[in-house]
């Protein structure tokens, strides 16, 4: 199985900051197959980017993907207060799918 | 716009088995593929398992012999069984489409397995 481990645990910034976030594989990952999920408390989680760089319907142009083989990375430009919420990567290269554990981003 | 909504019991007692139904509007579940995703309290996502609409499945190894997800395609729906469960089956339980990637969830539904 496909070990993702997501750093950092929690992420402390402030509305306008740039946020990068990792995402590293345990073993090769195709980009074709990494995705990157949002989600808010007492919400499902919603789809950012898949295919490592490409982005979901109707989601800003602030967000962006990249990435390949076993590092990953999702970059918010500018942070929004919306913003501020739990991140997860995803691969879907083989089975069983894995999520990374997450990413906490809060407010500084 | 695609929506999913998941039904079932909220309490399930030890070694009982949880049984969720996913039920898909706004666009046929026909060519496509459907998934079971849960939560934990306070945890990370793991994936269960997903379901073609011919029926052909995958599950997750950790749980493949406690799990069954099915379609019905004249309903519209999909369900997941979970047998012999216990406190640590205990988590938000979401549908999903699924296209590799997860597009569209359902809300998600909470699970407790206590007597």
């Amino acid at each position: 199985e496909i070990v993702l481990t997501q750093s950092p645990g929690t992420l402390s910034l402030s509305p306008g900051e740039r946020a990068t976030l990792s995402c590293r594989a345990s073993q090769s990952v195709s980009s074709t197959y990494l995705a990157w999920y949002q989600q808010k408390p007492g919400q499902a989680p919603r789809l950012l980017i898949y295919g490592a760089s490409s982005r979901a319907t109707g989601i800003p142009d602030r967000f962006s993907g990249s990435g390949s083989g076993t590092d990953f990375t999702l970059t918010i430009s500018r942070l929004e207060p919306e913003d501020f919420a739990v991140y997860y990567c995803q691969q879907y290269d083989s089975s069983p799918r894995t999520f990374g554990q997450g990413t906490k981003l809060e407010i500084k | 716009q695609v929506q999913l909504q998941e039904s079932g019991p909220g309490l399930v007692k030890p070694s009982e088995t949880l049984s969720l139904t996913c039920t898909v509007s706004g666009g046929s579940i026909s060519s496509y593929y459907w998934s079971w995703i849960r939560q934990p309290p306070g945890k990370g996502l793991e994936w269960i398992g997903y379901i073609y609409y011919t029926g052909s499945t995958n599950y997750n190894p950790s749980l493949k012999s406690r799990v069954t997800i099915s379609v019905d395609t004249s309903k519209n729906q999909f369900s997941l069984k979970l047998n012999s469960v216990t406190a640590a089956d205990t988590a938000v339980y979401y549908c999903a489409r699924d296209r590799f990637q997860n597009d569209y969830w359902g809300q998600g539904t909470l699970v407790t397995v206590s007597s």
